[in-house]
């Protein structure tokens, strides 16, 4: 059984905060880490896919990191917007086992105007 | 073609109905895989299609669960005898073998509230 577990759970924050959540996984047989963003009512959306160690990646004011020696990933968000509200979600690939991802238990995050 | 579609949205059931879920994934991706969510949770893993061959099924498709892909196009999930713990949201994803890191596109899902 895969452990992949975020922190927090939930997390409500002011707009214009900057915000972070840890996601961690198995760091043997690595193969890539997934962070989708899940708004209500609509389809999981990608932010990032990760795949080696070190690796920083950037979208707009989103960015995360990814260390498989220890097995975490970071994910920051800087000067939250009300629009950023959404369950964030990571997700873990296990080397040869068909590219399934087996997701963390995500982190709520609400940011209030 | 602007997306993976998942059809019906919203499903109520009485307990001890058969129902089924369709998933039209994006048109060039030859993978697919559905997934639910129950309250609370992260997504799980159900089973995934290279094509129309089913490659992997989870602990967690129990016997009365069956999903197919006939045609390596859309896919169905079959539960029969629907269960109250059977009420979750099903995801369906699709992605392309041959474009590294294949990256999962999601659809909007299917909530079934089983009374």
């Amino acid at each position: 059984i895969l452990n992949v577990e975020q922190s927090p759970q939930s997390l409500h924050v002011q707009e214009g905060d900057s915000t972070n959540f840890t996601c961690s996984f198995p760091s043997s047989n690595f193969y890539a880490l997934h962070w989708y963003r899940w708004e209500t009512a609509k389809s999981p959306e990608a932010l990032f896919v990760m795949t080696l160690n070190g690796d920083e990646k950037k979208k707009g004011r989103i960015s995360a990191t990814l260390n498989t020696k220890e097995g975490y990933s970071y994910l920051y968000i800087k000067g939250s917007q009300p629009e950023d509200s959404a369950t964030y979600l990571c997700a873990f690939i296990k080397a040869n086992a068909g590219n399934m991802l087996t997701f963390g238990g995500g982190t709520r995050l609400m940011v209030k105007p | 073609d602007t997306g993976v579609s998942q059809d019906p949205r919203h499903k109520i059931t009485k307990r001890g109905q058969n129902v089924t879920f369709r998933c039209d994934p994006i048109s060039e991706h030859n993978r697919l895989y559905w997934y639910r969510q129950t309250l609370g949770q992260g997504p799980e893993f159900l089973t995934y299609f290279q094509n129309e061959a089913q490659l992997e099924k989870s602990r967690l498709l129990s016997d009365r669960f069956s999903a197919e892909r006939p045609k390596g196009s859309f896919s169905t999930l079959e539960i029969q005898r629907t269960e109250q713990g059977d009420s979750a949201m099903y995801l369906c994803a699709s992605s392309n073998r041959e474009e590294w890191p294949y990256e999962q596109y999601f659809g909007p899902g299917t909530r079934l509230t089983v009374t």
